[in-house]
Parts: structure tokens; sequence; C-alpha cells
């Protein structure tokens, strides 16, 4: 069976600071690994994802993941936090493309000014 | 392309009431999804359609919970004799399995409330 563990449920940050978002996953087959970003009220929308290739992913809003298999992470970092930014961020699993996600319980996002 | 559209966006029902709810999926999408998400939790799957075919649900969805999708186009997720334990945010997602990027998408939500 397939599972995620987000380390920390509330992780805070000043304005221009470096965020990292930890996510462990655990899989027996090779992983299809997402970070989704929820804002108030909103549904779910898609950063990044690593199926397979170049394990260091790029998506929207400046963010980057790095898979690394040896450590079973894939954690989420962008270099300057935004205000903007401030959101509930999940990391998801699948064994496949297209197939169902498997989610960590989240971790809430705040930015200082 | 509108995007995945749940309806009603919020409802509010007395507990042993049925309530349904309706996601209209991206059109030339085969997958549909319904997950819940109750407060600071992250989504939990509970089935997924595969055009017509339900081909997997999970425990979670008990027997007052039944999803359909009639024509593999919208589905509808009923829950029948509502608890308060119900109470969460209803997500429906849809993918195109087999090609492209496999990507989920989600609608917004349906949030049901149930006094």
């Amino acid at each position: 069976a397939q599972s995620v563990t987000q380390l920390g449920s509330h992780v805070s940050v000043s304005e221009g600071a470096l965020v990292l978002l930890r996510c462990n996953y655990s899989s027996s087959v090779p992983p299809y690994l997402f970070w989704y970003v929820q804002y108030p009220n909103q549904g779910l929308q898609l950063l990044l994802k690593y199926t397979t290739g170049a394990t260091l992913v790029k998506g929207i809003n400046g963010f980057e993941a790095e898979f690394k298999k040896s450590e079973t992470s894939f954690h989420l970092t962008k270099p300057s936090a935004h205000m903007s930014d401030a959101a509930e961020y999940f990391c998801a699993v699948s064994d496949n493309q297209g197939g169902k996600l498997i989610f960590g319980q989240g971790t809430e996002l705040s930015v200082k000014p | 392309d509108t995007g995945v559209s749940q309806d009603p966006r919020h409802k509010i029902t007395k507990r042993g009431q049925n309530v349904t709810f309706r996601c209209d999926p991206i059109s030339e999408h085969n997958r549909l999804y319904w997950y819940r998400q109750t407060l600071g939790q992250g989504p939990e799957f509970l089935t997924y359609f595969q055009n017509e075919a339900q081909l997997e649900k999970s425990r979670l969805l008990s027997d007052r919970f039944s999803a359909e999708r009639p024509k593999g186009s919208f589905s509808t997720l009923e829950i029948q004799r509502t608890e308060q334990g119900d109470s969460a945010m209803y997500l429906c997602a849809s993918s195109f399995w087999g090609q492209g990027t496999g990507e989920l998408f989600f609608g917004e939500g349906s949030r049901l409330t149930v006094l």
C-alpha cells in the first residue's frame, strides 16, 4: 500500500525567506509524486509532479521539488516566499499516471510580512 | 475548457436526510474520482470510475453512500440518512487515463454540513 507523510502541519516563514515543505512517501512500485496547493474554499491545483526522468522538477509560481529515491522523499522548496504563497499544500503519491492519488495530511504555510 | 464543476457548492441538511452531489468532469476525461476532505486533513479517496464502470470503492464508502456515472460523463454521489460525521468537503476530480499528463484536475468541492 502507498502512503504519504508530511512533516509539520504548520510552517511559518517570513516574506523573502526560503520555503521548505517536507514529504516522505512509501510505495512498493516506482512512484508518481505530486504537490498540490489549496487556497481557502477552493479545490486543489497542481503545483508540480514527478513521473520519470529528471529528479529535480520545476513547477508553477517558482516552486520546485526533488525526488530522492534513497530517502523516499519529495520535498517542496521555493527560494523566496511571497505573501500570496500562504495556503495549504498537499503531497500525493500514485502508482501510475492519471491514477488514484493518496494524499498526505497537508502543511499549512503562513507567510509573515 | 470549463474545468471540473461541482454542484451544489454548499449544502446544509438535517441528520437523517438524503443529499446528492453532482460532478461534471472535463469533457474528454475518462476517469472520475470522488474524495472526502475534513478540516485539517488531506483528501481521502472514496471511489473512482473509468467511463461508466466503477472500478474501486474505499472502505470509507459505507452502504449509505452510492456513486454513479451512468453515461460515462457526469457523476452523482448520494448520501442516504446523513449523519453528523458526514460533514465534510466532497471533492471530485477527473483525468485522462492512457494519454497526456495524467494529472488529476479537481473541482472546487461541495461542502456538506449535517446539523
